[in-house]
Order: C-alpha cells, then structure tokens, then sequence
C-alpha cells in the first residue's frame, strides 16, 4: 500500500522568507499526490494536486510544490511566507481513491 | 448540499455509552473516508467505503468502531463504550476524481 513521509513535523520561519516542506511517498503505481492545509478550528482545505500532467504544481496562496519521480519526492514550497500562512499542511498520496494522508508539519510565521 | 456537511457538530458523552455520527457526501462521490483527529495530531486513517466493494477497515483502532454506509449515500460511524482516549475530531470526507473533500467533523469528548 502507498505511504507517505512528512520529514519534519514543525517549521519555523520569519515573515517574507522561503518555506519549504518536506514529503516523501512510496507507492507502486503512479500515484497522486496532494498538499492539504488546516487552519486552526477550520476544515481541511485544498491546497494543491499533481495527477501525471506538469511536474511543478502552482496551488493556491503562492503555493507550488514539484514533484520528482527519482528522489519520490512532492516537496511544497513559497517563495515568501506571509503570516497568515501559520498553519497545519500535510500531504497526501493516493491510488485511485485509497488515499493517505502524513502525519503533518506545523508552519509557523515569526513577524 | 454543496459540500459534506456531517452531524452533529460537538458530542459530549460519558464513558461507556454508544455514539454515533453521521456523514453525508457530496451526491455522486463513489468514496467516502472517515478520519480521527487527536488534539495536536495529524489525520489518523479509520475506514474507507467505494462504491458497492468491501470497505477497507484497516485504520480502525478496535472492535469498538463500526461504520456503515448505504449504497453511495450517508454514512454512520459508531463507537461502542467510549472510552476517554476516543475523544477528538472526527472527519468524513468523499472523493471523486481523486480529490477529497473535507465535511466541517465532529468534535467527541468523553468524560
């Protein structure tokens, strides 16, 4: 069955800097990969998708996320964190419909 | 309804007694998938209906936990004899075209 690895469960950064967060996958087939983010006491929302077309992914908020068959790997990435950008972002893998999630990383934004 | 909407919103019960929660998809959505959130945790995988198969009840922690769903329609989680350790958020979500979509959970606390 297909996994995925959140290689760090919480990220701190300033304000106006890069953001990057880690996701490893494994699975047998060509999977579909996905970034979720949940602001506190809100709902999971969105972030992100790769389904087999472009490699780099542009999401929502400033959001990209590359994915790399060789290291499986679907790293997320901005350019330049805002504060309301604090919050929890996991990434999930699936095949087909069975679909799982990481354990998540916390982001959060120092002014 | 535009989304996945689940009921009810806050359960508050006592330790030992039966709960029951509900979850009604987005009409059309062939999957279906029930979560549990621990306060400061990452989405725990419980169970998971598609269409007419088998569903895959892999991720549930007991014999405590059942879960049924009818056709491609509502769904029900039950938990029998609660215990203090059941008490989180629970998730429902339905999918199509891989994409999950999130209803708003149902906070449990057992005292």
């Amino acid at each position: 069955a297909q996994s995925v690895t959140q290689l760090d469960s919480h990220v701190s950064v300033s304000e106006g800097t890069p953001v990057l967060l880690r996701c490893n996958y494994s699975s047998s087939y060509s999977p579909s990969l996905f970034w979720y983010v949940q602001h506190p006491n809100k709902g999971l929302q969105l972030l992100l998708k790769y389904t087999s077309a472009a490699t780099l992914v542009k999401g929502i908020n400033g959001f990209e996320a590359e994915f790399k068959k060789s290291e499986t790997s679907f790293h997320l990435t901005k350019p330049s964190a805002h504060m309301s950008d604090a919050a929890e972002y996991f990434c999930v893998v699936s095949e087909g419909n069975d679909m799982r999630f990481g354990a998540g990383t916390r982001l959060t934004v120092k002014p | 309804g535009a989304g996945v909407s689940q009921s009810p919103s806050n359960k508050v019960t006592e330790k030992g007694k039966d709960v029951e929660l509900r979850c009604d998809p987005i009409s059309g959505h062939t999957a279906l998938y029930w979560y549990r959130q621990r306060l400061g945790q990452g989405l725990e995988f419980l169970i998971y209906f598609q269409g007419n198969s088998a569903p895959d009840k892999s991720g549930l922690p007991s014999d405590r936990f059942s879960a049924e769903r009818t056709g491609e329609s509502v769904s029900t989680l039950t938990i029998q004899r609660t215990q203090q350790e059941d008490s989180a958020v629970y998730l429902c979500a339905s999918s199509q075209r891989e994409t999950q979509y999130f209803g708003p959970g149902t906070r449990l606390l057992v005292l």
